[in-house]
């Protein structure tokens, strides 16, 4: 079975620019989630997706947003990029949503904004 | 606690040594508790999701523990090996948040 894929693997945008990554779950899962790590801090929660829907949402400004398609992949944007964008993207997907559905992780994208 | 805090934040040991980590996370509402390893170069792996007080977890030589009343978990590795270095990040899911809250990790280095 073929894991999580995230594409790129790495970008390097100028400030001001936009740009849109993409995530392909494990056949059969259903949500999709994301989160970006960046030096010193833990993986913050940007939004999941289930079934096409924002479920829920992390505290990221109107600049990040995403969506799901019928086939359950995911893309994440983020607009007018600055400098503090710059981080490891990780997406995740799970067969389900609720708590006890272990993530199955991507190996990230990594956003270097100059 | 509000947030999800692990510690030490790293650890250096060597190999054979056995070691353990704490994951503390706010009590109130609590569903569950997952704990990930993260090795260098790949990406994050499921190592446990406990949800009930007094869970106990073993996959080899790694075992976890979890009391929900005072809002805590232990990750322990027995006999540490090279191949253990890793991040270790334990993550909590609240009722309330609805959505998991990982902490900053624990870097594990075990040298021979």
């Amino acid at each position: 079975k073929a894991g999580v894929t995230q594409t790129p693997r790495y970008l390097i945008k100028t400030r001001g620019q936009q740009v849109t990554l993409s995530c392909s779950p494990i056949s059969g899962h259903r949500s999709v989630s994301w989160y970006q790590q960046t030096p010193g801090q833990g993986l913050q929660f940007l939004f999941e997706y289930f079934s096409e829907t924002q479920r829920n949402k992390g505290n990221f400004p109107g600049r990040f947003s995403g969506r799901q398609f019928s086939n359950s992949r995911s893309e994440m944007n983020v607009s007018t990029l600055e400098l503090g964008d710059s981080a490891l993207y990780l997406c995740a997907s799970s067969p389900g949503r609720g708590s006890t559905s272990p993530l199955h992780f991507g190996n990230g994208t990594r956003l270097t904004v100059t | 606690i509000l947030n999800v805090e692990q510690s030490p934040q790293s650890l250096h040991v060597q190999e054979g040594d056995s070691t353990n980590f704490t994951c503390s996370f706010p009590s109130s509402n609590f569903y569950a508790l997952h704990w990930y390893r993260w090795e260098t170069a790949k990406s994050p792996e499921a190592l446990f999701v406990m949800t009930l007080n007094g869970d106990e977890k073993k996959k080899g030589r790694i075992s976890a523990t979890l009391n929900t009343k005072e809002g805590y978990s232990y990750l322990y590795i027995k006999g540490s090996q090279p191949e253990d270095s890793a991040t270790y990040l334990c993550a909590s899911y609240t009722g309330t948040a609805s959505k998991l809250t990982f902490g900053t990790g624990t870097r594990l280095q075990v040298t021979l």
